[in-house]
């Protein structure tokens, strides 16, 4: 079954260090998605990506992070300069249409000390 | 920003009998709703969904119900097994995939 793939599993980085968290998504798929979970806390929202730019994001998704395609396959999200209150898991996900099923990654953990 | 609400955070049943996972909604412009599970060390995975045309939706032993008025949706599983122990997680999205999910609920099946 085609699955989303995510690199590191975690990465540990000392604060105001950047980081480049990547994902392969789903071949055919067309919309690509990060979203994060800090430890005990809910699911949000961070980005939304399609034809090669970003459709939506949330309001933590402010300057210090950025997401890019940059061969069509890859899609990476890219936190310039980490805090300690970036520390979560960080999921990709991506699906085929507006159908809104999306297929998620294994995630990775970012460690911010 | 709390869309989606997922008021339990945890829920233990036994196993065989049914488990209710409740979520409430505040955005009258969500017309899609799905239910994710997630194993820990692992991402969420779809389970079920609901379009806001339906007020139930069946796939096995899973039955989702909207009831739109109320800006409510929940989860039945039954009958319940050991194996559905995970964290769920209610989502809702209107037509631009910006999906919101809710806070989770950990699902304890005890056998």
């Amino acid at each position: 079954e085609p699955e989303v793939t995510q690199t590191p599993s975690h990465q540990v980085t000392q604060m105001g260090q950047e980081v480049i968290l990547r994902c392969v998504p789903i071949s055919n798929h067309l919309y690509f998605y990060w979203y994060r979970q800090i430890l005990g806390q809910k699911v949000e929202f961070l980005v939304s990506f399609y034809n090669n730019e970003i459709s939506e994001k949330s309001e933590i998704f402010d300057d210090q992070f950025s997401v890019e395609r940059p061969d069509g396959s890859n899609f990476t999200l890219k936190i310039r300069s980490t805090k300690l209150e970036d520390s979560a898991m960080y999921f990709c996900a991506s699906s085929l249409s507006g159908a809104n099923v999306l297929t998620f990654g294994a995630g990775s953990r970012l460690t911010v000390l | 920003d709390q869309q989606v609400k997922q008021n339990s955070p945890s829920l233990s049943v036994q196993e065989g009998r049914i488990s209710i996972l409740n979520c409430d909604y505040t955005n009258s412009m969500f017309d899609y709703f799905l239910w994710y599970k997630k194993y820990p060390a692992e991402g969420p995975t779809f389970l079920i969904s609901i379009s806001s045309i339906k007020d139930k939706n069946e796939d096995g032993r899973f039955t989702v119900f909207l009831n739109k008025s109320a800006k409510h949706l929940s989860l039945h599983i039954v009958p319940s097994q050991p194996g559905d122990s995970a964290v769920y997680f209610c989502a809702a999205s209107p037509a631009n995939n910006d999906m919101r999910f809710g806070a989770g609920t950990r699902l304890t099946v005890k056998p």
